[in-house]
């Protein structure tokens, strides 16, 4: 069953920070994030496991809270290069991924 | 590294014709996927192998879909009688052991039947 990701696009100023937020019905064992620009394949950004941990990669940072089985990804001080579609995808009994449907973030100068 | 690559990146077809695309994983590499997307979605599950075999198969995936993955090496993915609705970009991933499945996408293969 496909996570629920919201908003479904945001648009930034360069510095300017956003939350991307995900959350499943299902009990989860994992959530993972990717970006994908425009024409290209979704690269990795980062795991979170169960624990409520926090994690970063570079100014981007994310949380996840096994109770409430959502996850949420924070863009600090956006810069242009941040511009793109950003995925959850999480991982419950089995090896697979199930997708959320995006997330598309624009930063302008 | 080289990555993962898939072939072709596009293809063109006419409704009814058969179709296959190839993926070659990264190489110590146990796990692929493959995923289908489509605009404005996120990828869609459609088959993992580990090794050579095939342990999940997505039950949206109808019988005109197959893949195999001889030898545990590369993949392939046919669709027979390609309808219009199958118009999608064709992702394949690779992911290792211990890895919690971080997934290493192929640039896809997209897929317009006319």
């Amino acid at each position: 069953q496909q996570p629920v990701q919201s908003p479904q696009a945001v648009i930034l100023r360069e510095g300017e920070d956003a939350v991307i937020n995900c959350s499943s019905s299902k009990a989860l064992y994992s959530v993972h994030w990717y970006r994908q620009k425009h024409g290209e394949a979704p690269v990795f950004l980062m795991i979170l496991l169960k624990g409520g941990e926090q994690k970063g990669h570079d100014k981007i940072s994310a949380s996840f809270n096994e109770k409430k089985q959502q996850s949420s990804l924070y863009l600090t001080a956006s810069q242009l290069s941040y511009s793109g579609t950003y995925f959850c995808g999480i991982r419950s009994n089995d090896y697979k991924l199930s997708f959320g449907a995006g997330t598309t973030v624009t930063v302008r100068a | 590294d080289t990555g993962v690559s898939q072939d072709p990146r596009h293809k063109i077809t006419k409704r009814g014709q058969n179709v296959t695309f190839r993926c070659d994983p990264i190489s110590e590499h146990n796990r692929l996927y493959w995923y289908r997307q489509t605009l404005g979605q996120g990828p869609e599950f459609l088959t993992y192998f580990q090794n050579e075999a095939q342990l999940e198969k997505s039950r949206l995936l109808s019988d005109r879909f197959s893949a195999e993955r001889p030898k545990g090496s590369f993949s392939t993915l046919e669709i027979q009688r390609t309808e219009q609705g199958d118009s999608a970009m064709y992702l394949c991933a690779s992911s290792f052991p211990g890895s919690n499945e971080k997934l290493f996408f192929g640039s896809g293969t997209q897929l317009s039947v006319l």
